[in-house]
């Protein structure tokens, strides 16, 4: 089955500067990207995805990349403000709607 | 639409004891996933339904696990006996799901707590 890795599991960055996340995947028939932010005590919620036929994909100070070769996609978060700080997870997902999680990053922002 | 509802918010049980978890998928949501986050394990899967029919509970931890969905719009995740290392935040998650993968929605979320 499918297995997602993410690194690091944690990010302390100075706000204004960039900050980015790194996950791998193992199955080849996962197609779709999703990245979820949750803030502490609330749920996740989506923040940007990506699909396996787009190498990237941005908004605004967020951007995804995705290399299907080497099965890894990256987030990173441009400008980094206080209120980033949060928990990420990357996530993949095959046919079928099976999403796996990665471990999540915990990234601190400080102003 | 008020989005994913779970009940109850928080759970504090005794070792042993049932506990039900609730889940009210978004309407029109054909895919919904329950997932268990804890600090050691972060979010994992636990199983997920399709049009109210199991796919895949290989994530279920043990028989003690359980999980239905009598209807669109209904679904439940039973723990009997309950047992301290059952302590985590169980989350509902629903997705459109029609022929592709799309964004799952979370639920607030149920804090169980096994004493």
């Amino acid at each position: 089955g499918e297995n997602v890795e993410q690194h690091p599991s944690t990010l302390s960055v100075q706000e204004g500067d960039s900050a980015v996340i790194k996950c791998t995947y193992s199955d080849s028939a996962s197609n779709y990207f999703p990245w979820y932010k949750q803030e502490l005590g609330k749920r996740p919620q989506l923040i940007i995805d990506i699909r396996s036929n787009v190498g990237e994909k941005k908004d605004q100070r967020i951007a995804v990349t995705l290399n299907k070769t080497a099965k890894h996609f990256s987030l990173h978060i441009t400008e980094t403000q206080p209120e980033d700080s949060a928990v990420y997870f990357c996530a993949a997902a095959a046919g079928g709607f099976k999403t796996i999680f990665g471990a999540g990053t915990r990234l601190f922002v400080k102003a | 639409d008020a989005g994913v509802i779970q009940s109850p918010r928080h759970e504090v049980t005794e070792m042993g004891q049932e506990v039900t978890l609730r889940c009210k998928p978004i309407s029109g949501h054909n895919s919904l996933f329950w997932y268990r986050q804890t600090m050691m394990r972060g979010l994992e899967l636990l199983i997920y339904f399709n049009n109210n029919v199991p796919i895949d509970d290989s994530g279920m931890p043990e028989d003690r696990f359980s999980a239905k969905m009598p209807n669109a719009s209904f679904s439940t995740l039973k723990i009997q006996p309950s047992e301290p290392r059952d302590s985590a935040v169980y989350f509902c998650a629903s997705s459109i799901g029609q022929g592709t993968n799309t964004e799952a929605f979370f639920g607030q979320g149920t804090r169980l707590t096994v004493v």
